[in-house]
């Protein structure tokens, strides 16, 4: 099992270009999340999806949309990259929704946006 | 609004000594509180969780203390090691809730 799969690992934007943060998961978890992590900052949500076609805002949406076609894919996507978007970005997945049976996190994508 | 505080904000302990790390929730409808262990590069993973009906949970050298009534809860690493040395996040959640709300994190550095 190759558990939560992200990319790419590293990845330079330039102010105003868009691109997309890929996610994979094959552990048929329903629940799937993006956060992003700031230095001292913890993990903010971005998104979060409760199973296919369903998409939720967490508490830092603006500049990302996401889409969830399928049970696997949780892609999220900058539009119009902005300096502020620099930060480690973390898919997480887990079965359910409930709590107690933990997130699994992929290894995360440093995005550089100058 | 921060709803989970977490403290130091960074540690250093010598090998084989306590590391203790706290946080609390301002949340009395929270009743899942995980610890997630983080190396550098690498995504956080779950190390150990604990509901608010026990007071304590063991895991090794790992232990998780629970104050309901303060609303604080710590976790314990007994005879740290070097390998031990990590981002630590402390999270809360609600049972079938589909968010967990983080931590701040702490660095732990354990020296040899």
């Amino acid at each position: 099992n190759a558990g939560v799969t992200q990319t790419p690992k590293f990845r330079i934007l330039k102010i105003g270009q868009s691109m997309t943060l890929q996610c994979t998961q094959d552990m048929n978890h329903n629940y799937m999340y993006w956060y992003r992590q700031d230095p001292g900052m913890g993990l903010k949500l971005i998104y979060y999806s409760v199973g296919a076609g369903i998409t939720d805002k967490g508490e830092v949406p603006n500049g990302y949309n996401v889409s969830r076609s399928t049970t696997e894919d949780f892609p999220l996507r900058l539009e119009l990259a902005a300096p502020s978007q620099t930060s480690v970005y973390f898919c997480a997945s887990s079965y359910r929704g409930r709590a107690d049976y933990g997130y699994t996190f992929g290894s995360g994508t440093r995005l550089t946006v100058v | 609004q921060q709803q989970v505080k977490q403290s130091p904000q960074s540690l250093i302990v010598q090998k084989g000594g306590i590391s203790i790390i706290n946080c609390a929730y301002e949340n009395t409808a929270f009743d899942y509180f995980p610890w997630y262990q983080q190396f550098p590069g690498k995504g956080p993973a779950l190390l150990i969780a604990i509901r608010p009906d026990v007071s304590e949970k063991k895991e090794g050298r790992f232990t998780i203390s629970f104050n309901k009534s303060a609303k604080q809860f710590s976790l314990h690493i007994m005879d740290s090691q070097p390998g031990d040395s990590a981002t630590y996040f402390c999270a809360a959640g609600q049972g079938g809730s589909e968010k967990l709300v983080f931590g701040k994190g702490t660095k732990l550095t354990v020296n040899p």
